[in-house]
């Protein structure tokens, strides 16, 4: 299958400090990539959609100035999360989908857990 | 906007019995999908479903969606210590954009 890796796996960081976190897709292009956000014991939560070549979505409540996408190639997102805050520690996921035909099927990249102290 | 829940928040089962989570869209779905994550790990794909009224099973696991495109539900017969997890179901109401449910978290004792 369709493989999407993130870097780092972890990272901790003290408050007040940005943390950029990538999102690959090694065996497949992307146009199109999510980020979510998942707390402990809770579902995903969508933050945004990742547009190759043009400015991110964002949903509501997300703010885009905190979070800041780019997709700078058919291969690579970034999310950089700026100013960070013990608030921020999550488990942060992307996902590609590779729509062949009517299929859906989204591709996760294994997390990055962040912790911020 | 789209919201997608799921019930139940977790169950508790013993080996060998039957497990069923539902889900179920505020709107009418493209496409459904389902994903099961393992503890500490990332969620991964099961199956797709696009067409009203479909089910389709995978050894133990029978997946239907609803004549509406509204619901849908992941049946697990005679559960095993492996199925261990949570469940997600994951809307669509076109394009690549998924809602996810809440997920069930199944707990298997053997």
């Amino acid at each position: 299958g369709a493989v999407v890796s993130q870097h780092p796996s972890w990272v901790i960081c003290k408050s007040g400090t940005s943390v950029k976190i990538e999102c690959r897709s090694l065996d497949f292009q992307a146009t199109t990539m999510f980020w979510y956000r998942q707390f402990p014991k809770q579902s995903l939560m969508l933050m945004a959609t990742s547009n190759e070549g043009s400015k991110a979505t964002y949903e509501q409540g997300v703010e885009k100035d905190k979070f800041l996408i780019n997709h700078a190639s058919l291969t690579l997102s970034t999310l950089t999360v700026t100013s960070a805050h013990p608030e921020d520690s999550s488990f942060y996921i992307c996902s590609a989908p590779r729509g062949q035909g009517t299929l859906n099927e989204q591709f996760f990249g294994p997390g990055t857990r962040l912790t911020v102290l | 906007g789209q919201q997608v829940m799921q019930i139940p928040q977790y169950q508790h089962v013993q080996e060998g019995e039957d497990f069923t989570t539902y889900c179920n869209s505020s709107t009418t779905l493209s496409n459904i999908q389902w994903y099961k994550q393992r503890p500490g790990g990332h969620p991964v794909f099961l199956i797709q479903l696009v067409k009203s009224g479909e089910v389709k099973k995978q050894k133990r696991l029978t997946f239907q969606f609803g004549e509406a495109k509204k619901n849908s539900s992941l049946h697990i017969t005679a559960t095993q210590t492996t199925d261990v997890g949570t469940y997600f179901c994951a809307g669509s109401g076109g394009g690549f954009k998924t809602i996810f449910g809440a997920g069930t978290r199944l707990f298997v004792k053997a």
